[in-house]
């Protein structure tokens, strides 16, 4: 199985800095004939399923504001959040849709310091 | 639009078995694979099985291999999760989300069902 480990556990930015998590695979999801990275990110707020944020690594899902940016190849990723708001508290999960089972990152807590 | 209705969830004895069901509705369903996805009280998430859009693919997660079996009714538009043999371990909310493709991301999830394993 292919193990997703994210840091950090969790991160205080002040409203409006830049919030960074990392995502690192213990092997590659990077599949090369069509040179797409099957690692996704995901966004849940207390209480609520996830939501998907970035597919392919680094493509944004339907109506996700561009203030969240995923990069990245093969075994390391990062989803940015560019100027940290106030709606984007929550817990951060990346994983992986390139081999089976499907595995997903222990998660990132983003709080307002 | 899009939805995703989980419902069976409770609480169940050790050693007892439970079946948990997604309605969905709005879309294709009979095009696309199924997930289950489960989380543990202030844990994290663990995907649990897939079926594919036929139901002739399956996969399930080594944790419940052998205890839990996916299925799907494309008349109903319906995917079932029959889980047997439960453990304190099972107790999670169970959400069923919707593949882009066979493993792929999820766009859409249901709300979720608790299930709770308790004596």
């Amino acid at each position: 199985d292919i193990v997703m480990t994210q840091s950090p556990d969790s991160l205080a930015v002040s409203l409006g800095e830049r919030a960074t998590i990392n995502c690192k695979s213990s092997q590659s999801v990077l599949y090369s004939s069509n040179n797409k990275n099957y690692l996704a990110w995901y966004q849940q707020k207390a209480g609520q399923p996830p939501k998907l944020l970035i597919y392919w690594a680094s493509t944004r899902g339907s109506g996700v504001p561009d203030r969240f940016s995923g990069s990245g190849s093969g075994t390391d990723f990062t989803l940015t959040i560019s100027s940290l708001q106030a709606e984007d508290v929550a817990v951060y999960y990346c994983h992986q849709n390139y081999s089976p089972p499907p595995t997903f990152g222990g998660g990132t807590k983003v709080e307002i310091k | 639009q899009v939805r995703l209705v989980e419902s069976g969830g409770g609480v169940v004895q050790p050693g007892r078995s439970l079946r948990l069901s997604c309605a969905a509705s709005g879309f294709t369903f009979s095009i696309y694979p199924m997930h289950w996805v489960r989380q543990a009280p202030g844990k994290g998430l663990e995907w649990v099985a897939l079926i594919s859009y036929d139901g002739n693919t399956k996969y399930y997660a080594d944790s419940v291999k052998g205890r839990f079996t996916i299925s799907r009714d494309n008349s109903k538009n319906t995917v079932n999760l029959q889980m047997n043999s439960l453990i304190g371990e099972d107790t999670a909310v169970y959400y069923c989300a919707r593949g882009a493709t066979l493993l792929g991301e999820y766009v859409f999830w249901g709300q979720g069902t608790l299930v709770t394993v308790s004596s």
